[in-house]
Order: C-alpha cells, then sequence, then structure tokens
C-alpha cells in the first residue's frame, strides 16, 4: 500500500533563516505531488505542484521554492523566511486525475 | 474562476442524529469531487470520491452525491457519533487544470455531543 511522510511535524523558525520540509512518497511510482498551506481558518490554497521530475509548477509568486531531487520526493524550501509564511503546510500525492492523499502536515510558526 | 463554498461554517449535533452537508461550486465542468476530514492539527484523509460521471458513493455510515449539472455535492452522516467530530472538506478537481489540483471549499466544523 501507498503511504506518504511528511516531516518535520512542527517547527519554530526565525525571520530571515532558511526552510526546507520533506515528503516522500512509498509504494507507488511516478506521482503528482503537491505542496498545498493551510493558513488558520481558512481552507487550501495549492503553492507547488509536480508531475514529474524536473517539472515543478507554482501556483501563487512567493518566498518559497520547491524541488523534486527524486520520483517520490519533493522538497519545499525558502532562502529567508518571512512572518506571513507561517501556516500549515501538507504535502499531497495523487495519480493523474484520482484519489489525492495527505500528509500529516508541518505547522511553520516564523518568529 | 472555480469557487467551492460549504456551508454552515460550523455545525453541532447531538449523538445519533443523521446529519448532512454541503458542498457547492461554480464551474460543474469538473473530473470529480473529493470529501476530506480533518482532525485537529493532523493531515486530511480521505473519505469519498466522486467521478463526475457517478451520482453517489457509500463508505460505512457515509454517502456522498453529486449533482454536477446543479453545482452541489452533499455528505450524509448516518447516526452521527463523537467520533464524528472533526472539520470535513470538500474538493474539485478540474476538467481544463493539469496535474490533478485541487480546489478546495473553507470547511465545515462539525462537533456531535455525547
Amino acid at each position: 500500500s501507498q503511504t506518504i511522510h511528511q516531516w518535520p511535524a512542527t517547527l519554530v523558525q526565525p525571520v530571515g533563516s532558511p526552510l526546507s520540509l520533506e515528503c516522500t512518497v512509498e509504494g507507488t511510482s511516478n506521482p503528482n505531488l503537491y505542496w498545498y498551506r493551510q493558513a488558520a481558518g481558512r481552507g487550501l490554497q495549492l503553492l507547488f505542484y509536480s508531475i514529474g521530475i524536473d517539472q515543478i509548477s507554482s501556483e501563487v509568486p512567493q518566498n518559497l521554492s520547491a524541488s523534486r531531487p527524486q520520483d517520490r520526493q519533493f522538497i519545499l524550501s525558502s532562502k529567508k523566511l518571512l512572518l506571513s509564511d507561517s501556516g500549515f503546510y501538507l504535502c499531497a500525492w495523487s495519480r493523474e486525475n484520482t484519489e489525492a492523499f495527505f500528509g500529516q502536515g508541518t505547522r511553520l510558526t516564523v518568529v | 474562476k472555480q469557487e467551492v463554498t460549504q456551508i454552515p461554517a460550523a455545525l453541532s449535533v447531538p449523538e445519533g442524529e443523521n446529519l448532512v452537508l454541503n458542498c457547492s461550486f461554480t464551474d460543474s465542468a469538473i473530473y470529480n469531487l473529493q470529501w476530506f476530514r480533518q482532525d485537529p492539527g493532523k493531515g486530511l484523509t480521505s473519505l469519498l470520491l466522486i467521478q463526475s460521471s457517478q451520482r453517489e458513493q457509500t463508505s460505512g455510515r457515509l454517502n456522498a452525491s453529486l449533482d454536477k449539472s446543479s453545482g452541489r455535492s452533499t455528505l450524509y452522516i448516518a447516526a452521527s457519533q463523537p467520533g464524528d467530530s472533526a472539520t470535513y472538506l470538500c474538493a474539485v478537481n478540474m476538467i481544463y487544470n493539469q496535474g490533478g489540483k485541487l480546489i478546495f471549499g473553507q470547511g465545515t466544523e462539525l462537533s456531535v455531543k455525547p
């Protein structure tokens, strides 16, 4: 069966520090991968999606970037965090136009 | 631009009650619609996926219906239990979006009282 792992679960970082969140999927190959952000009391906003290695699309302009160094690994990064980057970050995977599965999320607090 | 709305934003019911959560969308060009459950501080758990050609899907005490032409989906929960307390989110996958990207509603926060 397929599983998705996301870490760390919580993170407190100072303004201006770098960020690296990791997500890996097991039990499938060539998945579509996604990074979403959920602000307090609001729905999920898609940040990045990837349909293959070296195929990453950004949905909103921001201080973040994404990379896919391996088929089942998706990384969310920032060189310098802003206060506005605080939020709950969720990684997800799916096969094209089928059910999506989410990780347990990372609570990021920028102080 | 697709907009997904969930009403009510919050709902409190006594244990044992049958309830309906609503999800509406403005653009009917959807590939499918998915219902999720989110416990506080946790990720999303997939509950049901309905393809655009389907009218409903069932899993245990949950039944989701889809009326694509009117832009509506409902999630029916039978004999609610305190363990059903969570936020329920619906999301649509548009035909013209590459990559299976989901557009989410704001969610309905459900509280089932013992």
